[in-house]
């Protein structure tokens, strides 16, 4: 197991509705990664952040939005839920210079009703 | 067409038997290139890494690299059925791109 945390572990949301995933990073890694997994899909790059700030982003609309906390911990926003944002989010962190090495959490399984 | 190609399966094989997963790319800037091992309801793990082309072995475990080809592989010697889950190659940097992943039984 990873020291990549994740919750919650699950959640049901409405369309239209907002949300709010966290991530801790594992210790000593200072970059969170965060994709999208569609049933049957590989992940998705959404974005990524390093030293609270937002350092690459994937094809995904502006109703994605993140956060990097001095602690490298990192929230994942989603505003105006559609259907289609019914996946698994996954959260990953890496170290100082390898941030090809990516180290994934467990996941929140979001369903959008 | 997409950026990383790779079959989905299933792929279902008996226990002890080789197991070989391969994925095509389009993009020849990638230069890092790994593996995934992903069971039902989990978060991806980490199985390899290899930096450009050649081989990399870790125990049971062998990943492959042609840059000439645009072709990676992932070999599985002895397989197990605790190596029943979905395998995704990934590549890339700092954006990682998956492919579909394959999704693979061991059979006892």
């Amino acid at each position: 197991e990873t020291g990549v945390t994740q919750s919650p572990t699950h959640l049901i949301k409405t369309r239209g509705q907002q949300v709010t995933l966290r991530c801790s990073s594992q210790s000593g890694h200072n970059t969170v990664s965060w994709y999208q997994q569609a049933l049957g899909q590989g992940p998705q790059f959404i974005f990524q952040y390093y030293r609270e700030e937002e350092n690459g982003r994937g094809n995904f609309p502006p109703r994605f939005s993140g956060l990097q906390f001095p602690n490298y911990s990192s929230e994942l926003n989603v505003n105006a839920l559609e259907l289609d944002d019914s996946a698994l989010y996954l959260c990953a962190s890496s170290s100082p210079g390898n941030e090809e090495t990516q180290y994934f959490g467990p996941g929140t399984r979001l369903l959008v009703l | 067409q997409k950026e990383v190609e790779q079959d989905p399966g299933p792929l279902s094989v008996p226990e002890g038997a080789i197991v070989s997963l391969n994925c095509t790319y389009s993009n020849s800037a990638f230069q890092y290139f790994m593996w995934y091992r992903q069971y039902s309801r989990k978060g991806p793990e980490l199985l390899m890494y290899t930096y450009s082309s050649g081989n990399k072995e870790d125990g049971r475990f062998t990943a492959q690299v042609d840059k000439s080809s645009k072709y990676i592989s992932l070999f599985i010697r002895d397989s197990q059925p605790s190596d029943s889950a979905t395998y995704l190659c990934a590549m890339g940097a700092q954006k990682l791109v998956f492919g579909q992943g394959t999704r693979l039984t061991i059979n006892p």
